[in-house]
């Protein structure tokens, strides 16, 4: 019973192609995040939403559109993709606001040729 | 925005010894995680601290909340091979509502 999953696993595609992401949680969790891991191995912040609402856009280019139908699920969707994209992307959920011991999922990791 | 200093970067170390890392920063923390990541997989919650001082173990980890709440400190007790991995520091800023993440301190164990 997977707590936070996300698909694909792995994503691969050229330049200027949008591609979707997807995660889901079933901890009942109320707050989720998406998460930037470099070739560095560091972890950065994107988004986080709370009950489908918006809390934390970390100044991401425009071209991330995150998207939450509702609290259980969050998606992030990538437009006109640039090499600089290439990294692991992770999902990951809390139960609220101020909870902050945050469980990922397993990781995208998108390359972009 | 915020940094964490997490060090060492990596340590190599024979199994059965004693590993120690530490994470800091330069300004206050109200909370305070150590996170593992295995190869390929997400970041995985080792251990939550709440108070400047506080003490916790989980297993052979025991993690501490520095008292000036700018530090935190994760040990490992009689290594195995399954502790190899990426260990995270990550902590919540007194008035932000996100974690930052320390930079990794990466665990090689020789049998």
């Amino acid at each position: 019973d997977t707590a936070v999953s996300q698909t694909p696993k792995y994503l691969v595609t050229q330049m200027g192609n949008d591609k979707s992401i997807k995660c889901e949680q079933n901890l009942g969790h109320d707050t989720m995040y998406w998460y930037k891991q470099d070739s560095k191995k560091f972890l950065k912040i994107m988004f986080s939403y709370n009950n489908k609402e918006l809390i934390i856009n970390e100044t991401v280019p425009n071209r991330f559109s995150p998207k939450s139908p509702d609290k259980a699920h969050l998606n992030l969707h990538i437009n006109s993709l640039e090499l600089g994209d290439s990294a692991v992307y992770f999902c990951a959920s809390s139960q609220g606001l101020g909870n902050y011991e945050q469980y990922f999922g397993p990781g995208t990791r998108l390359t972009v040729t | 925005g915020q940094q964490l200093n997490q060090s060492p970067q990596s340590m190599f170390i024979q199994e059965g010894e004693d590993v120690s890392m530490n994470c800091t920063s330069s300004s206050i923390f109200n909370t305070w995680l150590w996170y593992k990541q295995d190869p390929g997989e997400g970041p995985v919650l080792l251990i939550a601290l709440y108070k400047a001082g506080e003490l916790t173990s989980n297993g052979r980890l025991t993690a501490q909340f520095g008292i000036t709440r700018k530090d935190s400190f994760l040990n490992i007790s009689a290594s195995i091979p399954s502790d190899v991995g990426i260990y995270f520091c990550a902590g919540q800023e007194k008035g932000a509502q996100k974690l930052v993440f320390g930079q990794g301190t990466r665990l090689t164990i020789n049998p």
